[in-house]
């Protein structure tokens, strides 16, 4: 399975403060993919980084890839309450999208 | 923007009823999928389509799940008799292009809750 872990579980920080979240996954992928989910909504799609590609930044949002570790980060900088939600990685290979279990974050004002 | 729609987004049925889900993907969208979400735990997929037939589906997607493009616009999953596992969040989710490569755009799900 190529399926990507997140770490941690869940994260609780102050408003104005980074954060970062982990992915990890086991097989090639072509792509990675961070999503959001708030509370018993669908998922938003954040930002997907290729293969090829080290870094990538949208808005507050980072993302690195490291393919030699087969893992990935997602930073969002000075986080706002609006942030609080849970974050999934998701990896593209010969399949389609396979998520992980995803990183609850609360963000407190 | 351009959104995914599910209906209902909550449906209540009784074991081994038969239930439909719907989605109308993006228009210009070619690639669709289902995934579901049981409480608490990861989103997993279920199948993905194109060109009117199925394309991939997982272990879970069994005989008693098919899905449709009845009209050109509406992709239905349908489980024919519910069982009480089947109780989870579906999510529709579309692309314009082959899975590899791109995002998927989700809808907002429909709650399925088995009684």
């Amino acid at each position: 399975s190529q399926q990507g872990e997140e770490d941690p579980q869940a994260l609780s920080i102050q408003e104005g403060e980074n954060a970062t979240m982990n992915c990890s996954y086991k097989t090639s992928i072509n792509n990675l993919q961070w999503y959001r989910q708030n509370s018993g909504r669908g998922l938003v799609h954040l930002i997907l980084i290729r293969s090829n590609e080290r870094e990538k930044h949208s808005g507050r949002l980072r993302v690195t890839l490291d393919t030699s570790k087969k893992s990935s980060s997602l930073l969002i900088t000075a986080s706002r309450a609006a942030d609080t939600a849970s974050y999934f990685c998701a990896t593209a290979g010969n399949t389609p999208l396979v998520f992980g279990k995803g990183t609850r974050l609360s963000v407190i004002a | 923007e351009p959104e995914v729609t599910q209906t209902p987004s909550h449906q209540v049925t009784q074991m081994g009823q038969e239930v439909i889900l719907r989605c109308v993907p993006i228009s210009n969208h070619l690639y669709f999928y289902w995934y579901r979400q049981i409480l608490g735990q990861k989103v997993e997929f279920l199948v993905s389509f194109y060109n009117n037939e199925i394309s991939e589906k997982s272990e879970i997607f069994d005989d008693q799940f098919s899905v449709e493009r009845p009209d050109g616009s509406n992709f239905t999953l349908k489980i024919r008799s519910t069982k009480l596992e089947d109780s989870a969040m579906y999510f529709c989710a579309s692309s314009e292009f082959h899975w590899v490569g791109y995002g998927y755009t989700f809808g907002s799900g429909t709650r399925l809750t088995v009684v």
